[in-house]
């Protein structure tokens, strides 16, 4: 098993592009979810998916959309980057909402 | 208001050297508290698990305790290793009914030094 995977590893944007996070996993695991992580502030939930079909917000998820098309998949879209939005993304998957948290290893993303 | 606090913030120790780590709650209704180990550059992975009605839980070197009346729990290394250099992160499970959560403390920063 590949476990939880994210695409890409580094990325730099300019004000304004937009740009799609990957992140797949082979768990076949219900729960999907992205965070952001940044110094001093720990990890802060974005969006997060409970099943194909099914998203919700979480904590800071102004300026990002989400979709769940599939149980495997769960890209993370930047729609107009900020550089407010410079920060490591992580995405996570787990069998239930609260269950341990499998997470891929992380996009590096630079807003300039 | 549900908050996950950590201390130390950082802290540097010799190899070899035991040290314990902290995590305070106030998160209510309680599910269960989550330590995690997250190298630099990479994704937390769990250590251990903790629920209501555990006291103390061993993961090799790490022991985990939890003390539900105060709502405390700690994270004891033991005999340090230089790959124990990571962020150490206490997270709790908020469970009431349909609202489910994760409340993620800040970390401790741990460096092992030769």
């Amino acid at each position: 098993n590949a476990g939880v995977t994210q695409t890409p590893k580094f990325q730099v944007l300019k004000t304004g592009q937009s740009m799609t996070l990957q992140c797949a996993q082979d768990m076949n695991h219900e729960y999907m979810s992205w965070y952001r992580q940044d110094p001093g502030m720990g990890l802060r939930l974005i969006h997060y998916s409970v099943g194909a079909g099914i998203t919700d917000q979480g904590e800071v998820p102004n300026g990002y959309n989400v979709s769940r098309s599939t149980t495997e998949d769960f890209p993370l879209r930047l729609l107009l980057a900020a550089p407010s939005q410079t920060s490591v993304y992580f995405c996570a998957s787990s069998y239930d909402v609260g269950g341990e948290q499998y997470f891929g290893p992380g996009t590096r993303l630079t807003v300039t | 208001k549900n908050q996950v606090e950590q201390s130390p913030q950082s802290l540097i120790i010799l190899e070899g050297k035991n040290c314990t780590l902290q995590c305070n709650y106030t998160v209510s209704p309680f599910s269960n508290l989550r330590w995690y180990k997250q190298d630099t550059g990479r994704g937390p992975v769990s250590l251990t698990i903790m629920t209501f009605s555990e006291n103390t839980k061993s993961n090799g070197r790490y022991t985990a305790t939890l003390d539900a009346d105060t709502k405390q729990s700690s994270l004891h290394i033991t005999a340090s290793q230089l790959s124990d250099s990571a962020s150490y992160i206490c997270v709790v499970r908020f469970n009431a009914g349909n609202n489910r959560k994760l409340i993620w403390g800040l970390g401790t920063s741990l460096a092992v030094n030769p």
